[in-house]
């Protein structure tokens, strides 16, 4: 059953560049989290989501909630090559990763 | 530090070979979980523990056997695998295995079967 679906699939840009990567899904879930996988290494968690409408910030991520607890947002400003990784956004406790968001980062 | 810790990191190995892979967490969690990620593929889960029992197995063939025997440590016996079986495994440890629970992953090791 796929419970999520992130968009876009791939992602290439340029140093300097703004983005926003999708979590969408048909559920309403309790939360959300934000992982980064790098090349190599295993997922790291960046952020939990619980509240609708939440909207929090790591330094230049603002990760959203969707008020109906839909949906989940990732914006990056500035991109940089170091945020170069595949970008997952499972379900807390669901252990469902979906394929993610594969993005790349050019100096 | 993640603080859950994998070895090896690489692993090349025949279809006809027997070899374990080790995970370790120090995090003082009770679950503890095996991913197989392959190229193209979103993480699958493998098995899933609760102190030391195995509470899920996602239809994974029996070449693949985990064995946990204390709360830290898990291990994947892998034995007579196929050339398909070469991916990253991850493990991961979280506090319970109820939906509040954030898991913490390892490195993961990436295996070769030739």
């Amino acid at each position: 059953t796929q419970l999520l679906e992130q968009s876009p699939q791939f992602l290439s840009i340029q140093e300097g560049e703004n983005l926003t990567v999708y979590c969408n899904s048909s559920s309403v879930f309790s939360s959300l989290q934000w992982y980064r996988q790098e090349p190599g290494e295993g997922p790291v968690l960046l952020v939990t989501v619980v509240t609708g409408g939440e909207v929090k910030k790591l330094k230049r991520l603002t990760f959203q909630f969707g008020d109906a607890r839909k949906d989940s947002s990732l914006h990056i400003t500035a991109a940089q090559p170091g945020d170069t990784g595949l970008y997952l956004c499972p379900p807390l406790g669901r252990l469902y990763f979906g394929r993610g968001t594969q993005l790349t980062v050019w100096p | 530090e993640t603080g859950v810790t994998q070895t090896p990191r690489h692993l090349v190995m025949g279809m006809t070979n027997k070899k374990s892979l080790k995970c370790e967490q120090h995090l003082g969690h009770n679950a503890m979980y095996w991913y197989k990620q392959s190229a193209k593929k979103p993480l699958e889960l493998m098995f899933v523990y609760s102190l030391e029992e195995r509470v899920e197995n996602n239809s994974v063939p029996s070449r693949f056997s985990p064995e946990c025997p204390n709360s830290s440590h898990l291990f994947l016996h892998l034995h007579t695998l196929q050339p398909e079986d070469s991916a990253l495994y991850l493990c991961a440890s979280s506090p319970g295995t109820g939906a509040e629970n954030e898991q913490f992953f390892g490195p993961g090791t990436r295996l070769t079967v030739l």
